[in-house]
């Protein structure tokens, strides 16, 4: 069974440009979950999807980060524009329900220069 | 406020001994809870959970944990170390109403030879 995938795996920008992050899920996975893993501290979710509708975003910074996940399979996170403490690893993560284990994919590690 | 606590950022213990990794959460109504590790570079890799049932959880590669309700912990064990077991540790706690999941800020476990 194929597993979570990311991309780019990596991404080094410049303050205020933007970026965007893609996640395919495994397939069948009803539930998404993107993460932002800051070095030295533990994964902190940002947004959680249940098909194409948002469950939770109560710690997503909206002034400046959105998601998407229209058709209910992949998602993209995007952050415009960047700031320097955006520098972090971003963490995809997938379950068949709200209630089942998540799977993680490689992170996408992001640098802002 | 709903958090988890990994009181140790570093844990040695010697080859084929038993080791033990600490974590203690706050969070409302009934948890579920979950260990996962993470190799250098590699993604988030799940281990085991506690959902309801049985107080002790076996989950992958021998490792198993203790749900204690009283001390609200969720030790992480295993009865004989491998230097192979040499990684980062992270506690996690979903709440009760299914929308927030939380990680601790990781444990660095050394297996020495």
């Amino acid at each position: 069974e194929a597993g979570v995938a990311q991309s780019p795996r990596y991404k080094i920008i410049e303050k205020r440009q933007s970026v965007a992050f893609w996640c395919n899920p495994i397939s069948g996975h009803a539930t998404l979950y993107w993460y932002q893993q800051i070095l030295g501290q533990g994964p902190k979710l940002l947004i959680q999807f249940q098909n194409n509708g948002v469950v939770d975003d109560s710690q997503l910074p909206k002034d400046r980060f959105s998601a998407e996940r229209l058709k209910g399979v992949d998602s993209t996170l995007k952050i415009q524009p960047a700031k320097l403490e955006d520098s972090a690893v971003y963490l995809c993560a997938s379950s068949l329900s709200r209630v089942e284990t998540q799977y993680f994919g490689p992170g996408t590690r992001l640098l802002v220069l | 406020a709903q958090s988890v606590a990994q009181p140790e950022d570093q844990v040695n213990v010697a080859e084929g001994n038993p080791l033990t990794v600490k974590c203690t959460y706050s969070v409302s109504g009934n948890p579920y809870l979950f260990w996962y590790v993470q190799y250098p570079n590699r993604g988030l890799q799940f281990l085991l959970k506690y959902i309801t049932g049985d107080n002790l959880v076996k989950g992958s590669y021998g490792f198993e944990a203790e749900f204690n309700k009283s001390q609200t912990s969720f030790h992480l064990k295993k009865p004989s170390a491998l230097v192979s077991d040499s990684a980062l540790y992270f506690c996690a706690v979903r709440d009760g109403t299914g929308n927030q999941f939380y990680f601790g800020t990781g444990t660095s476990l050394t297996v020495i030879p």
